[in-house]
């Protein structure tokens, strides 16, 4: 199986910081990884496809980057609203593997 | 508006069974291959199982592999996961998620059901 692993698993932030996640997987997946957003009690929400592709209707603040094994998610400037659990998922290969979450937290 | 909603969850003893469902709306259900994804509470998510468009073919991950049947019915709009023998480890928020055939992410969730494993 894939492991994704994500760092950092906490991070401390104020609004108006950029945010930068990485995300590295345990071999290549091109470009077939994903970002979730989520909130407590409510289901993840999807925010980059295909490693950088902005979903419909994300801010544009939110941005992907990477290839093969080493990706990242950045927010350029974080508001109050993005202040949740952070998932990548690669899509390459099966099973499907998520990481273990970043969650974004209020300085 | 792109729909799915999740029922079926409860309590169940360790060993016992349970069927969970998914009803989809506001697209064409059968262009999409359909997944389940679970999250154990306070936990990350874990990707269950998958079936493509028409049904043909599944896919599971090691852990529900013989235990878990997932299977759809198009012309109802519907996605369901048979859960036998079921552990407290099964103990998780189900979700039902779509995709597009092949590599794909999953651009819509349903809201979750709750199943627990417990005596």
């Amino acid at each position: 199986d894939i492991q994704m692993t994500q760092s950092p698993s906490t991070l401390s932030a104020s609004v108006g910081d950029r945010v930068t996640i990485t995300c590295r997987a345990s071999q290549s997946i091109s470009s077939w990884l994903a970002w979730y957003q989520q909130k407590p009690g409510k289901a993840p929400n999807l925010l980059i496809y295909k490693a950088s592709s902005l979903q419909s209707g994300v801010p544009s603040r939110f941005s992907g980057s990477g290839s093969g094994a080493e990706f990242t998610l950045t927010i350029s400037s974080l508001q109050p609203d993005d202040f949740a659990t952070y998932y990548c998922q690669q899509y390459s290969i099966n099973p499907l593997t998520f990481g273990g979450g970043t969650k974004v937290e209020i300085k | 508006e792109v729909q799915l909603v999740e029922s079926g969850g409860g309590l169940v003893q360790p060993g016992g069974s349970l069927r969970l469902s998914c009803i989809a709306s506001g697209f064409t259900f059968s262009n999409y291959w359909v997944h389940w994804v679970r999250q154990t509470p306070g936990k990350g998510l874990v990707w269950v199982s998958r079936i493509n468009n028409d049904g043909s073919s599944t896919v599971y991950a090691d852990s529900v592999r013989g235990r878990f049947t997932i299977s759809r019915d198009n012309a109802q709009n519907a996605l369901y996961l048979q859960m036998n023998s079921l552990r407290a480890e099964d103990t998780a928020v189900y979700y039902c998620t779509r995709g597009l055939p092949n590599y794909s992410s999953f651009d819509s969730w349903g809201q979750g059901t709750l199943v627990t494993v417990s005596s």
